[in-house]
């Protein structure tokens, strides 16, 4: 069965703080895999899409890794700022179809 | 702002009510879809235009009824709705079907009372 899944399902950090969250996968056949950020009272907005011979990207402080062979995304959150609040939720795309993860709650404290 | 706007942003409807979601792109995308977001809970696809075509429905109770009048519209008309279905819906357009990067709207909260 495709699945998605995400944790921690949320986490506090202090303003200034690294984060890491994490996404694993069982789908196939795999094309590639995107991280969202959705703000609240918001849609999700795309932050990095990753193909599967691609292992690191990165979009501002947002970098995104995969490891195709044990089917595992992380998303690592430098220097947060009270912006970075949101869910951040991954999305695979296997055999045509999208297969989202159930996001992770991030909350930046001051 | 990521072109793709939905109106109205909140609604409030008791179970016997018609009411009805719209959605517009100003992308160029030939694809659109519906999704509903429950708290905690994964998107859940609920409908898939391409060229003004339905592709797919994924189960959805009949109460829920789409309508693809062009590649720029996409409407979500709702009656006899049911307490669950309070949600988020959200609209989505790509230049082509999944996986395409899809570009949401901001969603309409709908709250059945």
């Amino acid at each position: 069965k495709n699945q998605v899944e995400q944790s921690p399902q949320s986490l506090i950090i202090l303003e200034g703080k690294n984060c890491t969250l994490q996404c694993n996968y069982t789908v196939s056949p795999f094309s590639n895999l995107r991280w969202y950020k959705q703000d609240t009272g918001r849609g999700p907005v795309s932050l990095t899409i990753m193909t599967f011979s691609e292992n690191t990207k990165s979009n501002g402080r947002y970098t995104a890794t995969l490891d195709a062979d044990t089917k595992q995304s992380s998303l690592h959150i430098t220097a947060s700022q009270l912006s970075d609040s949101a869910s951040y939720i991954c999305v695979v795309s296997a055999g045509g179809k999208l297969i989202f993860g159930q996001g992770t709650e991030l909350s930046v404290k001051p | 702002e990521t072109g793709v706007t939905q109106t109205p942003r909140h609604l409030v409807m008791g179970m016997t009510n018609k009411k009805s979601l719209k959605c517009e792109q100003h992308l160029g995308h030939n694809a659109m879809y519906w999704y509903k977001q429950s708290a905690k809970k994964p998107l859940e696809l609920m409908f898939v235009y391409s060229l003004e075509e339905r592709v797919e429905n994924n189960s959805v109770p009949s109460r829920f009824s789409p309508e693809c009048p062009n590649s720029s519209h996409l409407f979500l008309h709702l009656h006899t709705l049911q307490p669950e279905d309070s949600a988020l819906y959200l609209c989505a357009s790509s230049s082509g079907l999944p996986g395409y990067e899809q570009y949401f709207g901001p969603g309409t909260r709908l709250t059945v009372t």
